[in-house]
Formats: C-alpha cells, structure tokens, sequence
C-alpha cells in the first residue's frame, strides 16, 4: 500500500525568505505525486502534479517541486514566500486507476 | 459556478440523529470521493465510487453510508452520527484521463453535539 510522510507539521518562513516543504511518499512502482493547498476557510487547491518525464515540475503561485526517485521525495519549493502562502499544504500520492493518500500536512506561516 | 459543490456548508446537528450530505459536479467525471478532515490527520477517505454502479469502502467507512444516484451526485449519510464525527468532510471528482487529478468541493463542516 502507498504512503505519504510529510516530516513537518509546522514551519514558519519569513515573507520574502525561500520556502522548501518535504514529502516522502511509499509506493512500488512510478507514483503519481500532487501538491494541494488549502487556505484557512477553502477546499484543496491543486497546487502542481507528477506522473511523468521531466522531474521538476512547476505549478501555479510561483510554486514548483522536484521528484526524486532515489530518495522517494517530490517536495515543494518557492523562491520568495508572499504573506498570502500562509496555508496548509498536502502532499498525496497514487497510481493509476486508483486512490489517492495523502499526508498529514504542513501547516507554513508567514512572519513579516 | 463551481465544478463541485457541497450541500449544507455548515451543519449542527445532535447525537442520535440520521444526517446526510450532499455533493453534486458538473465536471462528467466518473470517479467521486468522500474524505473527512481532522487537524493533524490530514484527510481520510471515507468512500469512493468509480461509477454509478461502483461503490467502495475507503480507510474509515464505519459509521458511514453512501449514494450514487447519478453520475453528477453522491451523497454521504450518517445513520446516526456521534460527536467524533464532528469533522470537516469533502468530496472530490477525478479524472482518469488526467492521472487522477482530484478535483475537491468547498467542504462541509459538522458539528455533532
């Protein structure tokens, strides 16, 4: 069965700092790897996804994650955090025609 | 309008009671889901359906019961729900086509006195 490990349940960045979340995922075989993020009050925003090819992937809000096979790691990355980041954020994994899991999340604050 | 919308946004009910909850999309993907949220445990898949005539029992489906009543409606009830149900509960959509992106409702939060 896959699994997600998201190591941190909170980190605090300050505004304009670099932002990098971890996920390390379990799975057997090549894995379908998704970034979500939920902002206080919302649903999950899909954030960015890997299945294939190239493994640095860039997604929306300036966000972009890296897979790594050999470390079993796709985690998450920002150049500059803007106070509006300050969410929750979720790692999941799948494979095809299946379910997804997702890790516990991370909840990223934003001091000024 | 949204893609997935979920029905009540908010709902307080008490111990003993049969309550239900509803998810409708107008994405025409086959696939929906039921999770619930707690903090610090991320989200749990309750049940899931592949198709209409497809339903399958997710991580925590004790306590739950669902409906498929069409491709576009999936409904999530609580026969008699207790206070550690007191979530927040969503349902997703996903398309095969799209390496099972799911696609995610504003959710619906519970309280269970």
């Amino acid at each position: 069965a896959q699994s997600v490990t998201q190591p941190d349940i909170h980190i605090t960045v300050s505004e304009g700092a670099s932002l990098e979340l971890r996920c390390n995922y379990s799975y057997g075989a090549t894995p379908y790897l998704f970034w979500y993020v939920q902002s206080p009050g919302q649903g999950l925003q899909l954030l960015l996804k890997y299945f294939s090819g190239d493994t640095l992937v860039q997604g929306i809000k300036g966000f972009e994650a890296e897979f790594k096979r050999s470390q079993s790691s796709f985690n998450l990355r920002k150049p500059s955090v803007h106070w509006s980041d300050a969410a929750e954020y979720f790692c999941a994994v799948g494979a095809g025609y299946s379910t997804l899991t997702f890790g516990k999340g991370t909840m990223l604050l934003v001091s000024p | 309008d949204a893609d997935v919308t979920q029905t009540p946004r908010n709902r307080i009910t008490k111990t003993g009671k049969r309550i239900m909850l509803e998810c409708s999309q107008t994405k025409g993907h086959d696939r929906m889901y039921w999770y619930r949220q707690d903090p610090g445990l991320g989200l749990r898949l309750i049940y899931y359906s592949f198709d209409v005539k497809d339903i399958n029992k997710g991580e925590i489906s004790d306590g739950y019961s669902v409906s498929r009543q069409a491709q576009a409606k999936f409904s999530l009830s609580l026969e008699s729900a207790i206070p550690n149900q007191t979530a927040l509960y969503f349902c997703a959509t996903s398309d095969p086509d799209r390496q099972e992106t799911q696609y995610f409702g504003p959710g619906t939060r519970l309280l269970v006195l």
